[in-house]
């Protein structure tokens, strides 16, 4: 059983790159999520897309960007990585949009922008 | 998110109990979260509660009071490997804002 399938696990970027994070779910979940955490802050939504075709800027979307052209992808991309970008970045899903259900997680992925 | 507050650090002995609080501001509350998170690992769910009161669930219960904006999450019979972090998120206008977590050490 995968779940929530996040890669790469780990990533150093130089400064003004452009870094694509990807995220696969395989429980045909409707509602998928982008979170960075950071020590001291906790979670933090960057963007949700409540079903395939449709998005959602979250707490923090500045610099990033996302799409949902089917259920099962969720792609996170950094246009051009700033070192405040430096974070572990979570995709989650959940099969009931408005985040009133369980969130599933990825294990995360550790990005650093140097 | 700003509006949750728990303590950043708890410690206890193995074997026995330990409660988590967490407080919140909310403008349209819809349910409140509890998960775990270990070291270097991605959260799990631990518990849902959106009407007041005990839910329980094993060792770990959780209690919500919404004329309070109060929750909390009692670990029973400490063991080792509930050693985590425990975040408290609250759906607030269908929007899901995490607290920074709730480092918790259990001590043999």
């Amino acid at each position: 059983i995968a779940g929530i399938t996040q890669a790469p696990t780990s990533q150093i970027l130089a400064a003004g790159r452009r870094m694509t994070l990807r995220c696969t779910q395989d429980m045909r979940h409707n509602a998928m999520y982008w979170y960075r955490q950071d020590l001291g802050l906790g979670l933090r939504l960057i963007h949700y897309s409540n079903t395939a075709g449709t998005t959602g800027k979250g707490e923090v979307p500045d610099g990033y960007s996302v799409s949902r052209a089917n259920t099962d992808d969720f792609p996170l991309t950094l246009a051009s990585a700033v070192p405040s970008q430096t974070s572990v970045y979570f995709c989650a899903s959940s099969d009931s949009a408005g985040s009133t259900g369980e969130l599933f997680f990825g294990e995360g992925s550790r990005l650093t922008v140097l | 998110g700003q509006n949750i507050d728990q303590p950043t650090e708890m410690t206890a002995t193995e074997g026995a109990i330990v409660q988590i609080n967490c407080t919140y501001q909310t403008s349209g509350f819809n349910g409140l979260f509890w998960y775990q998170q270990h070291a270097g690992e991605a959260p799990t769910f631990l518990s849902y509660n959106v009407l007041d009161g005990l839910e329980e669930k094993g060792r770990f219960s959780s209690f919500l009071s919404r004329s309070k904006g109060y929750s909390y999450l009692l670990l029973k019979e400490l063991q080792m490997k509930d050693s985590a972090s425990y975040l408290c998120a609250v759906n607030d206008d269908y929007k899901l804002s995490f607290g920074a977590g709730t480092t918790v050490t259990v001590r043999a």
